[in-house]
């Protein structure tokens, strides 16, 4: 079982739609978990981090963990074609292990 | 504030051949951290360095990579001799130290490939 895992998508959603991806990790990841947007051929851009069960919302994007399950989720409300990229979800304290990401699709 | 910067964006050499990587973090950022990303796979963790000292160097995959951070400022990644499965995008990434939660934020990244 990889540490963390994501499905590599893509995931298509029309613009004003809510798009939400998902994330499953191990028992060897721990601690804090986040989601980075990558835009082709640019690095990853931290979009949020969560470490407590439960939601944290920061403008159009929410973030959910459910340690019991070991998923982690990121809400994507009122998707706009500039939200068409991968997502990374990473967890872990300094050594964060990464997904293969999650392409998204928003749709004009 | 300028971020993390890498050089150069896109190195291209033959096997058996040397190259070295540079990264500098953003300023003040005192933990280092180089990842790679082979293609098709995903991100992974090469070494951390705590300014000066590599903290942890789990994911370095053989010797023939060598890290440095002289002076606790800039590092440079050095792979010698350069085999074909080194291919890759080799990323930086930079964080404060002790502010909770580790959020590193990366650099562009240098595309690798060698023939």
């Amino acid at each position: 079982q990889k540490e963390v895992e994501q499905n590599s998508g893509p995931l298509s959603v029309p613009e004003g739609a809510i798009a939400s991806l998902n994330c499953t990790y191990s028992d060897r990841v721990s601690q804090s978990f986040f989601w980075y947007r990558q835009y082709s051929g640019k690095s990853p851009e931290l979009i949020m981090s969560i470490y407590s069960n439960g939601d944290k919302e920061d403008g159009r994007f929410t973030a959910q963990l459910n340690k019991a399950s070991q998923y982690v989720s990121l809400l994507i409300r009122d998707s706009q074609p500039s939200d068409s990229a991968t997502y990374l979800c990473g967890g872990g304290y300094q050594k964060v292990t990464f997904g293969t990401g999650t392409k998204l699709q928003v749709i004009p | 504030e300028a971020g993390v910067t890498q050089f150069p964006s896109h190195s291209v050499i033959e096997k058996g051949q040397t190259v070295t990587l540079r990264c500098d973090p953003i300023s003040g950022h005192d933990n280092l951290y180089w990842y790679r990303r082979v293609m098709g796979k995903e991100i992974k963790f090469l070494l951390h360095f705590v300014k000066e000292s590599k903290q942890d160097e789990s994911g370095m995959p053989n010797n023939r990579f060598l890290a440095e951070r002289t002076g606790g400022t800039y590092s440079t990644l050095k792979v010698q001799p350069a085999e074909l499965e080194d291919s890759g995008v080799y990323f930086c990434a930079s964080s404060q130290l002790g502010q909770g939660i580790d959020t590193q934020y990366f650099g562009p990244g240098t595309r690798l490939t060698v023939l």
